[in-house]
């Protein structure tokens, strides 16, 4: 079976500062999908980025990226310049491969960027 | 309506009340999900529904029933709840299909409190 552990429940960063959560994992597979997902007070689970585990190179989507350490189990997400509206829980999830649809998610980290 | 919608957004209801949630996704996809998700605990996967048929079972007790009449749609049907089955309950969808990666849209869930 696979876990996600994140160990930060809580953290908080100035506004347009750097902050990067952690995230590791335990599988046996070698193929595999991560995700992170934002969740923001009272709104919809919302997909931020993901990383196919074959694939070396981290991924980004503007503002966040990630460092996939796939020998470490690893998988850090870092937002760069955060603003207000980056306050959320963040989850990070595993799925084993496509085609199956499991997602096993962390416990989360809420994030809160002070003004 | 775009997305992913639940209803009722809240509920409560007591330990010997019948209840239904209800799914809608509006993205033509075929597959559907229901997690519950408790504080300070990962986000727990229920059932899962390809094409209408449920392929997941995550051992949820008899308590929750879950009903997909066609893939758009998708019930939680709630009798004989207890205490410790308050949670936010999110329904998500997703595009199954053969190779690739589908990524799983979320619901903005329903607050479930049993007194």
């Amino acid at each position: 079976a696979q876990t996600v552990t994140q160990s930060q429940p809580e953290m908080s960063v100035q506004e347009a500062e750097t902050v990067t959560l952690s995230c590791t994992y335990d599988t046996s597979e070698s193929n595999y999908y991560l995700f992170w997902y934002k969740q923001p007070p009272s709104r919809q689970m919302i997909l931020v980025i993901r990383q196919e585990a074959y694939k070396q190179q981290n991924a980004t989507e503007n503002r966040f990226s990630v460092n996939f350490q796939k020998a470490a189990k690893s998988f850090s997400l870092k937002i760069s310049d955060s603003q207000l509206g980056d306050t959320a829980m963040y989850f990070c999830a595993f799925m084993r491969d496509f085609g199956n649809e499991k997602l096993t998610f962390g416990t989360g980290t809420r994030l809160t960027i002070i003004p | 309506e775009t997305g992913v919608t639940q209803t009722p957004r809240h509920l409560v209801m007591g330990m010997t009340n019948k209840k239904s949630l209800k799914c809608e996704q509006h993205l033509g996809h075929n597959a559907m999900y229901w997690y519950k998700q408790s504080a300070k605990k990962p986000l727990e996967l229920m059932f899962v529904y390809n094409f209408k048929e449920q392929t997941e079972n995550n051992s949820v007790p008899s308590r929750f029933s879950p009903e997909c009449p066609n893939s758009s749609h998708l019930f939680l049907h709630l009798h004989t709840l207890q205490p410790e089955d308050s949670a936010l309950y999110l329904c998500a969808s997703s595009q199954v299909i053969g190779g690739g990666l589908n990524e799983q849209y979320f619901g903005p869930g329903t607050r479930l409190t049993v007194t």
